[in-house]
């Protein structure tokens, strides 16, 4: 079956530290990846995508996710945090599939950036 | 500005009554999602739709229907028959790479 994993419930990172926010996928051939961040009541903001090409995209606020095919991964990372930085974030893949637009999504994992 | 405008904001059902959420986007797409969000449990999928006059289940249909009459347009109504409605709930529509959300609706049953 195909599956979008966040190892991670929560991540803590000091204020200014980089950060880290883990994501793989079980996906048989090149799905297109995404991050989206969700803040309290609110919903979910597009970050960034990777469809081909460079493997280090760059996205809005700073972030940026490394997609590694081999480990079927798809990380996202900040170097310095900001404490505006915490919020829930997902990881969506979706399948390469003609015809169809669904996506599948991660659990989420909730950042906490301490001042 | 495009988007998509998910109304109203909060809504309270009583036991035992439909609720229609609204969701309205103009980005011209053709499929538009309908998503429950519980705590801890991520996004699961209601129905979808990818034209007009057409839609699928999701993951999570029982207790609720959709319908898709305009391309703008994708209510969702929760019906008796969903027994624990209360939640988070998220429209979205998507272009060929990339996926809008609406700002979401929380339905709280009283």
């Amino acid at each position: 079956a195909q599956s979008v994993a966040q190892p991670e419930d929560q991540v803590n990172v000091a204020e200014g530290n980089p950060l880290t926010v883990k994501c793989t996928y079980s996906v048989s051939g090149n799905p297109y990846l995404f991050w989206y961040v969700q803040y309290p009541n609110r919903g979910l903001q597009f970050l960034l995508k990777y469809i081909t090409g460079d493997n280090l995209v760059k996205g809005s606020y700073g972030f940026e996710a490394e997609f590694n095919k081999s480990q079927t991964s798809f990380h996202l990372k900040k170097p310095s945090a900001l404490v505006s930085d915490s919020a829930l974030y997902f990881c969506a893949v979706r399948p390469p599939t003609s015809g169809t637009y669904k996506y599948i999504f991660g659990t989420g994992t909730r950042l906490k950036v301490l001042a | 500005d495009g988007g998509i405008t998910q109304s109203p904001k909060y809504l309270f059902r009583k036991e035992g009554q439909n609720v229609t959420l609204s969701c309205e986007q103009n980005l011209n797409h053709d499929a538009m999602y309908w998503y429950r969000q519980d705590p801890g449990q991520g996004l699961r999928l209601i129905y979808y739709s990818q034209i007009v006059n057409d839609f699928q289940k999701g993951d999570i249909a029982e207790g609720y229907s959709v319908s898709r009459e305009k391309k703008e347009s994708f209510p969702l109504t929760v019906t008796s028959a969903q027994k624990n409605p209360t939640a988070f709930y998220l429209c979205a529509s998507t272009s060929s790479t990339e996926a809008f959300f609406g700002q979401g609706t929380r339905l709280t049953v009283v």
